[in-house]
Protein backbone atom coordinates (compact mmCIF):
# COMPACT_ATOMS: atom_id res chain seq x y z
CA UNK A 1 0.00 0.00 0.00
CA UNK A 2 1.11 3.33 -0.92
CA UNK A 3 1.23 6.00 1.94
CA UNK A 4 1.51 9.73 1.39
CA UNK A 5 2.75 11.63 4.48
CA UNK A 6 1.94 15.19 5.02
CA UNK A 7 3.65 17.66 6.98
CA UNK A 8 2.90 19.22 8.92
CA UNK A 9 -0.55 18.38 9.69
CA UNK A 10 -1.35 21.86 10.85
CA UNK A 11 -0.30 25.37 10.11
CA UNK A 12 -1.72 29.11 11.52
CA UNK A 13 0.74 31.78 10.44
CA UNK A 14 0.40 35.61 10.16
CA UNK A 15 -0.38 37.50 6.75
CA UNK A 16 2.82 37.89 5.24
CA UNK A 17 5.11 35.12 6.33
CA UNK A 18 6.02 32.05 4.08
CA UNK A 19 5.09 28.60 4.29
CA UNK A 20 6.11 25.20 3.12
CA UNK A 21 4.47 21.94 3.29
CA UNK A 22 5.43 18.46 2.88
CA UNK A 23 4.72 15.36 1.04
CA UNK A 24 6.71 12.39 1.35
CA UNK A 25 6.67 8.75 0.36
CA UNK A 26 8.56 5.41 0.31
CA UNK A 27 7.70 4.67 -3.01
CA UNK A 28 7.61 6.68 -6.29
CA UNK A 29 5.29 7.82 -7.93
CA UNK A 30 5.08 8.65 -11.57
CA UNK A 31 3.05 11.75 -11.24
CA UNK A 32 1.62 13.79 -8.31
CA UNK A 33 -1.20 16.54 -7.92
CA UNK A 34 -1.99 19.05 -5.40
CA UNK A 35 -5.13 19.52 -4.63
CA UNK A 36 -6.51 22.72 -2.05
CA UNK A 37 -9.94 22.17 -0.28
CA UNK A 38 -12.12 24.48 1.20
CA UNK A 39 -15.10 23.72 4.07
CA UNK A 40 -18.19 22.34 2.04
CA UNK A 41 -16.57 22.13 -1.17
CA UNK A 42 -14.34 19.16 -3.47
CA UNK A 43 -10.89 19.54 -3.46
CA UNK A 44 -9.56 21.82 -6.59
CA UNK A 45 -6.51 20.54 -8.54
CA UNK A 46 -3.69 23.42 -8.38
CA UNK A 47 -0.84 21.72 -10.32
CA UNK A 48 0.53 18.62 -11.95
CA UNK A 49 4.22 17.58 -11.68
CA UNK A 50 5.42 14.34 -13.64
CA UNK A 51 9.21 15.13 -14.43
CA UNK A 52 11.62 14.25 -11.04
CA UNK A 53 13.44 16.96 -10.27
CA UNK A 54 10.16 19.63 -11.46
CA UNK A 55 9.55 23.32 -10.13
CA UNK A 56 6.24 24.59 -11.01
CA UNK A 57 5.29 28.20 -9.78
CA UNK A 58 2.22 29.64 -9.63
CA UNK A 59 1.55 32.96 -8.83
CA UNK A 60 3.09 33.00 -4.96
CA UNK A 61 2.80 28.97 -5.07
CA UNK A 62 5.85 27.30 -6.04
CA UNK A 63 5.88 23.17 -5.85
CA UNK A 64 8.50 21.06 -6.35
CA UNK A 65 8.92 17.00 -7.13
CA UNK A 66 11.71 15.67 -6.02
CA UNK A 67 14.44 14.03 -7.76
CA UNK A 68 13.31 10.64 -6.88
CA UNK A 69 9.38 11.12 -7.25
CA UNK A 70 8.80 9.83 -3.78
CA UNK A 71 8.20 13.13 -2.56
CA UNK A 72 7.11 16.79 -3.09
CA UNK A 73 7.10 20.27 -1.29
CA UNK A 74 4.75 23.36 -1.89
CA UNK A 75 5.95 26.44 -0.42
CA UNK A 76 3.80 29.48 -0.33
CA UNK A 77 5.62 33.37 -0.11
CA UNK A 78 3.70 36.20 1.76
CA UNK A 79 0.49 33.92 2.54
CA UNK A 80 -2.87 36.02 2.26
CA UNK A 81 -6.15 34.78 4.11
CA UNK A 82 -7.25 33.58 0.98
CA UNK A 83 -4.56 31.05 1.21
CA UNK A 84 -6.30 29.31 4.10
CA UNK A 85 -7.87 25.71 3.28
CA UNK A 86 -7.07 21.89 3.58
CA UNK A 87 -3.93 21.12 0.92
CA UNK A 88 -3.53 17.69 -0.09
CA UNK A 89 -1.00 15.89 -2.28
CA UNK A 90 -1.80 13.11 -4.58
CA UNK A 91 -0.17 10.33 -6.18
CA UNK A 92 0.08 8.36 -9.48
CA UNK A 93 1.67 4.90 -9.07
CA UNK A 94 3.19 3.84 -12.34
CA UNK A 95 0.71 2.46 -14.70
CA UNK A 96 -1.73 4.03 -12.57
CA UNK A 97 -2.76 7.45 -13.90
CA UNK A 98 -6.19 7.19 -13.03
CA UNK A 99 -5.90 5.71 -9.71
CA UNK A 100 -4.78 8.71 -7.16
CA UNK A 101 -3.42 7.98 -3.45
CA UNK A 102 -3.91 10.87 -1.41
CA UNK A 103 -2.03 12.44 1.19
CA UNK A 104 -2.98 12.92 4.54
CA UNK A 105 -3.60 16.39 4.26
CA UNK A 106 -2.20 19.76 5.50
CA UNK A 107 -4.19 22.51 7.01
CA UNK A 108 -3.56 25.71 6.53
CA UNK A 109 -4.73 29.16 8.51
CA UNK A 110 -3.74 31.84 7.59
CA UNK A 111 -4.87 35.65 9.78
CA UNK A 112 -4.74 38.79 9.44
CA UNK B 1 -23.89 23.67 -14.18
CA UNK B 2 -21.27 22.24 -15.57
CA UNK B 3 -19.53 20.56 -12.35
CA UNK B 4 -19.89 17.62 -10.82
CA UNK B 5 -23.20 17.56 -8.69
CA UNK B 6 -23.87 15.23 -5.53
CA UNK B 7 -26.99 14.62 -3.93
CA UNK B 8 -28.10 14.73 -1.32
CA UNK B 9 -25.47 17.32 0.49
CA UNK B 10 -26.23 16.21 3.77
CA UNK B 11 -27.93 12.85 5.14
CA UNK B 12 -28.12 11.77 8.97
CA UNK B 13 -29.14 7.80 9.25
CA UNK B 14 -29.99 5.82 11.87
CA UNK B 15 -27.43 2.69 12.46
CA UNK B 16 -28.47 -0.31 10.29
CA UNK B 17 -30.04 1.61 7.72
CA UNK B 18 -29.36 1.59 4.37
CA UNK B 19 -28.53 4.69 2.35
CA UNK B 20 -28.16 5.66 -1.53
CA UNK B 21 -25.63 8.81 -2.26
CA UNK B 22 -25.96 10.11 -6.38
CA UNK B 23 -23.07 11.57 -8.29
CA UNK B 24 -23.88 13.60 -11.48
CA UNK B 25 -20.10 13.43 -13.42
CA UNK B 26 -19.17 16.36 -15.78
CA UNK B 27 -20.60 15.46 -19.06
CA UNK B 28 -18.43 13.71 -21.41
CA UNK B 29 -16.32 12.90 -18.86
CA UNK B 30 -15.74 9.00 -18.94
CA UNK B 31 -13.69 8.36 -15.49
CA UNK B 32 -15.98 8.45 -12.39
CA UNK B 33 -14.39 8.20 -8.39
CA UNK B 34 -15.99 7.60 -5.20
CA UNK B 35 -13.74 8.85 -2.28
CA UNK B 36 -14.62 8.76 1.78
CA UNK B 37 -13.23 11.63 3.77
CA UNK B 38 -12.91 11.56 7.50
CA UNK B 39 -12.83 15.03 9.72
CA UNK B 40 -11.09 17.32 7.46
CA UNK B 41 -8.49 14.92 6.90
CA UNK B 42 -6.94 13.10 3.27
CA UNK B 43 -8.91 11.03 0.91
CA UNK B 44 -9.79 7.34 0.86
CA UNK B 45 -10.07 5.99 -2.81
CA UNK B 46 -13.13 3.54 -2.83
CA UNK B 47 -14.08 3.00 -6.38
CA UNK B 48 -13.22 3.59 -10.06
CA UNK B 49 -14.92 3.52 -13.40
CA UNK B 50 -13.73 3.96 -16.76
CA UNK B 51 -15.99 3.58 -19.58
CA UNK B 52 -17.30 0.06 -19.80
CA UNK B 53 -14.15 -1.13 -18.68
CA UNK B 54 -15.10 -3.66 -15.17
CA UNK B 55 -15.10 -1.08 -12.20
CA UNK B 56 -12.10 -1.37 -9.84
CA UNK B 57 -13.38 -1.59 -6.22
CA UNK B 58 -10.18 -2.56 -4.47
CA UNK B 59 -11.06 0.52 -2.30
CA UNK B 60 -14.36 -0.52 -0.86
CA UNK B 61 -13.72 -0.87 2.94
CA UNK B 62 -16.38 -3.77 3.31
CA UNK B 63 -18.79 -5.54 1.49
CA UNK B 64 -21.85 -3.33 2.26
CA UNK B 65 -20.74 -0.85 -0.12
CA UNK B 66 -21.40 -1.00 -3.67
CA UNK B 67 -21.79 1.17 -6.37
CA UNK B 68 -23.08 1.20 -9.92
CA UNK B 69 -22.67 3.26 -13.24
CA UNK B 70 -25.19 3.70 -15.04
CA UNK B 71 -25.02 4.14 -19.05
CA UNK B 72 -21.75 5.48 -18.27
CA UNK B 73 -23.20 8.58 -16.85
CA UNK B 74 -24.82 8.83 -13.41
CA UNK B 75 -23.40 7.06 -9.93
CA UNK B 76 -24.83 5.79 -6.93
CA UNK B 77 -22.95 4.52 -3.76
CA UNK B 78 -24.99 2.36 -1.52
CA UNK B 79 -23.99 1.84 1.86
CA UNK B 80 -25.89 -1.03 3.82
CA UNK B 81 -26.92 -1.68 7.11
CA UNK B 82 -24.84 1.90 8.23
CA UNK B 83 -22.41 1.43 11.09
CA UNK B 84 -21.37 4.86 12.65
CA UNK B 85 -18.35 4.84 11.10
CA UNK B 86 -19.42 5.20 8.36
CA UNK B 87 -20.03 8.91 9.17
CA UNK B 88 -17.78 11.19 6.30
CA UNK B 89 -18.09 12.94 3.78
CA UNK B 90 -18.02 11.43 0.61
CA UNK B 91 -16.84 12.28 -2.82
CA UNK B 92 -17.44 12.31 -6.11
CA UNK B 93 -15.47 13.31 -9.11
CA UNK B 94 -14.56 12.68 -12.78
CA UNK B 95 -12.02 12.93 -14.97
CA UNK B 96 -11.79 12.66 -19.25
CA UNK B 97 -10.87 9.63 -20.81
CA UNK B 98 -7.93 8.21 -18.69
CA UNK B 99 -4.87 7.71 -20.36
CA UNK B 100 -0.65 7.35 -19.44
CA UNK B 101 -1.14 11.03 -18.21
CA UNK B 102 -2.62 12.03 -14.91
CA UNK B 103 -5.83 13.62 -15.80
CA UNK B 104 -7.27 16.02 -13.59
CA UNK B 105 -9.95 15.06 -11.14
CA UNK B 106 -13.05 17.73 -10.63
CA UNK B 107 -14.71 17.21 -7.57
CA UNK B 108 -18.41 17.53 -6.49
CA UNK B 109 -18.73 19.18 -3.16
CA UNK B 110 -19.63 16.14 -1.65
CA UNK B 111 -22.76 14.07 0.90
CA UNK B 112 -22.03 14.62 4.36
CA UNK B 113 -23.43 11.26 6.19
CA UNK B 114 -24.17 11.09 9.72
CA UNK B 115 -24.91 8.32 11.10
CA UNK B 116 -26.45 7.89 14.72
Amino acid sequence: TQLLEQSPQFLSIQEGENLTVYCNSSSVFSSLQWYRQEPGEGPVLLVTVVTGGEVKKLKRLTFQFGDARKDSSLHITAAQPGDTGLYLCAGAATGTASKLTFGTGTRLQVTL
Amino acid sequence: GAGVSQSPSNKVTEKGKDVELRCDPISGHTALYWYRQSLGQGLEFLIYFQGNSAPDKSGLPSDRFSAERTGGSVSTLTIQRTQQEDSAVYLCASSPVAGGILQTQYFGPGTRLLVL
